[in-house]
């Protein structure tokens, strides 16, 4: 168990819904990272945050956005959702800002159909 | 652009055997590596790392050799155990490039055969 959670862990929603992911980062974690995941694919980072404060940004569309709550945890927004934004979306957490060790939630599963 | 690579989906190996994961990597301003193990169902663990000021490190069963000449990573494991049977990603990170973030590969998938 790496102390990161996420929710929920699988979701099914039709082309053009918007849906949110939740994280909630590992206790003294300050740093949020969100991954994409497709089918085959490595990991394509989307956003990182720290302390509430966006810090890099990756491969994220402009129809996604992220944010972080005061009290640490993320939440990772997709809206209109086209069939090719079906993937696992993971959420990791480390101590600072240099992106080391990060530790990974289960993920999870978005389908559109 | 995929600065991380790992060429190679998938591998076999007896159990007690070695398992060598091998990775690729093209940006020159990376100076650190890290493994990372994935089962279904789950996310990646953090296995073991390595900084660019090294070029070995072990853990158990566990070695990271770097090649910085080479941009090139292996992890080697013996003796394999069938737990070791899961999805290996590598990733680099690069304080130096500017991104706080971590490239990572494809993914090997390892099986290893009792």
């Amino acid at each position: 168990d790496s102390g990161v959670t996420q929710t929920p862990k699988h979701l099914i929603t039709a082309t053009g819904q918007r849906v949110t992911l939740r994280c909630s980062p590992r206790s003294g974690d300050l740093s949020v990272y969100w991954y994409q995941q497709s089918l085959d694919q490595g990991l394509q980072f989307l956003i990182q945050y720290y302390n509430g404060e966006e810090r890099a940004k990756g491969n994220i569309l402009e129809r996604f956005s992220a944010q972080q709550f005061p009290d640490l945890h993320s939440e990772l927004n997709l809206s209109s959702l086209e069939l090719g934004d079906s993937a696992l979306y993971f959420c990791a957490s480390s101590l600072g800002t240099v992106p080391y060790e990060q530790y990974f939630g289960p993920g999870t599963r978005l389908t559109v159909t | 652009d995929q600065q991380v690579k790992q060429n190679s989906p998938s591998l076999s190996v007896q159990e007690g055997r070695i398992s060598i994961l091998n990775c690729d990597y093209t940006n020159s301003m990376f100076d650190y590596f890290l493994w990372y193990k994935k089962y279904p169902a789950e996310g990646p663990t953090f296995l073991i790392s390595i900084s660019s000021i090294k070029d070995k490190n072990e853990d158990g069963r566990f070695t990271v050799f770097l090649n910085k000449s080479a941009k090139h990573l292996s992890l080697h494991i013996v003796p394999s155990q069938p737990g070791d049977s899961a999805v290996y990603f590598c990733a680099a990170s690069g304080a130096r490039t500017g991104a706080n973030n971590l490239f990572f590969g494809t993914g090997t998938r390892l099986t290893v055969i009792p």
